[in-house]
């Protein structure tokens, strides 16, 4: 099977534009979960998608946000970008007790 | 979730069994024990998980002390491709339609020397 894609991988904006980024898990995963990791803050925890619905979010601002679609792929939006929003965004599919991380989307906020 | 600890950093010889350590005294009987490894700017890699019985596969084996206090994750023939960032989690075991996220410590970053 295919593990967890992420796009794109590497993505350059500006402060006070916002971004989308997608993530399609592994065939016959239904939830979706996004993670930011930032060299202060470690890996954290952004929300969590099961059947199109948000069944968990972390403690971030309303500016991030998320969908899940009907065929899983999900997409996370972060409006009014930061220069502290500068992060590698994962995406983890999960399935049986595990979860499975795609190879993340390296934001660079100017 | 219970917390874990983790020694910042270790070093090993290519070759030699990487036995890298885990203390997770206040875990609860539900909880199971999660090792995953974060390779330099990658997203992290699911290593091995178990709940009371030491498991292996074809990565690395788990010791989970018989009192469940602590465990350690073996990689018996490390390799340079095993240098990364190993991270312990602790969480509780959840079926069905229940949430699900990880809680991510600071990990040990293992040094797989030539």
């Amino acid at each position: 099977k295919a593990g967890v894609t992420q796009t794109p991988r590497y993505l350059i904006k500006t402060r006070g534009q916002q971004v989308t980024l997608s993530c399609s898990p592994i065939s016959g995963h239904r939830s979706v979960s996004w993670y930011q990791q930032t060299p202060g803050q470690g890996l954290q925890f952004l929300f969590e998608y099961f059947s199109e619905t948000q069944r968990n979010k972390g403690n971030f601002p309303g500016r991030f946000s998320g969908r899940q679609f009907s065929n899983s792929r999900s997409e996370m939006n972060v409006s009014t970008l930061e220069l502290g929003d500068s992060a590698l965004y994962l995406c983890a599919s999960y399935y049986k007790e595990t979860q499975y991380f795609g190879p993340g989307t390296r934001l660079l906020v100017l | 979730d219970a917390k874990t600890t983790q020694p910042p950093s270790m070093d090993c010889a290519e070759g030699r069994a990487a036995n890298l350590p885990c203390n997770h005294s206040t875990i609860s009987g539900n909880e199971y024990v999660y090792w995953y490894r974060q390779i330099h700017s990658q997203g992290p890699q699911y290593i091995i998980h178990g709940l009371k019985n030491n498991e292996t596969n074809e990565m690395a084996s788990l010791i989970i002390t018989e009192d469940r206090k602590s465990s350690t994750l073996i990689l018996p023939h490390a390799t340079l491709r095993d240098t990364a960032v190993y991270y312990c989690i602790v969480r509780v075991s959840i079926t069905g339609a229940g949430s699900y996220q990880l809680t991510f410590g600071k990990g040990t970053k293992l040094s797989v020397i030539p």
